[in-house]
């Protein structure tokens, strides 16, 4: 169990463009879903905390407004990067917290974005 | 934002040998947990700890929770060339709506056959 899947898996996108990502929990129920953003052998940096139904909760130096995050329901959130740039190509990972799991984060496979 | 200290950075080991790597951190942890991630994949639990002091093994792979709540080591056991990956530990302080991993750096291991 807890499985969770990200959708594209990769992207490559112009410069000024927008680009959305889903994260989907798939075998439970998700109170909380994380997005996090990994630069080239670095670790996990936290972006965002979203609960369903809410307004996320952005980490210092994350711009709520280039970053966009919907939790619209227990089994899904998106990350839109808004008027994307080449500094934001990264690798961007989702994770899911189940409230009826133990307190772990069950990650996402990643999505690679290539802003050309 | 906060990072633990893992240590070593990297590792070059034969297959069959052990492999120790640990986390240390300033602060308190009521949770550490240990991940591995792939090349171009998401990070994956190996072993999740919740007490101090616990010692929880997952196959080959064996973990502790420090006294302290300050540090955790993971050990390898016989490893084996599919153990090659990035191991992250992250620590947990949840409690009400203060719920955040905290990751440490990352230790790179290469299993050479």
């Amino acid at each position: 169990g807890a499985v969770v899947s990200q959708h594209p898996s990769r992207v490559i996108c112009k410069s000024g463009t927008s680009v959305k990502i889903e994260c989907r929990s798939l075998d439970f129920q998700a109170t909380t879903m994380f997005w996090y953003r990994q630069f080239p052998k670095q670790s996990l940096m936290l972006m965002a905390t979203s609960n369903e139904g809410s307004k996320a909760t952005y980490e210092q130096g994350v711009e709520k407004d280039k970053f966009l995050i919907n939790h619209a329901s227990l089994t899904l959130s998106t990350l839109t990067v808004t008027s994307a740039h080449p500094e934001d190509s990264s690798f961007y990972i989702c994770s899911a917290r189940g409230s009826i799991l133990t307190d772990t984060q069950y990650f996402g496979p990643g999505t690679r974005l290539t802003v050309l | 934002g906060q990072q633990l200290n893992q240590s070593p950075q990297s590792m070059f080991i034969q297959e069959g040998e052990d492999v120790s790597m640990n986390c240390t951190s300033s602060s308190i942890f009521n949770t550490w947990l240990w991940y591995k991630q792939d090349p171009g994949e998401g990070p994956v639990l190996l072993i999740a700890l919740y007490k101090a002091g616990e010692l929880t093994s997952n196959g080959r792979l064996t973990a502790q929770f420090g006294i302290t709540r300050k540090d955790s080591f993971l050990n390898i056991s016989a490893s084996i060339p599919s153990d090659v990956g990035i191991y992250f530990c992250a620590g947990l302080n949840s409690g009400g709506s203060n719920y955040k991993l905290t990751f440490g750096k990352g230790t790179l291991l290469t299993v050479n056959p």
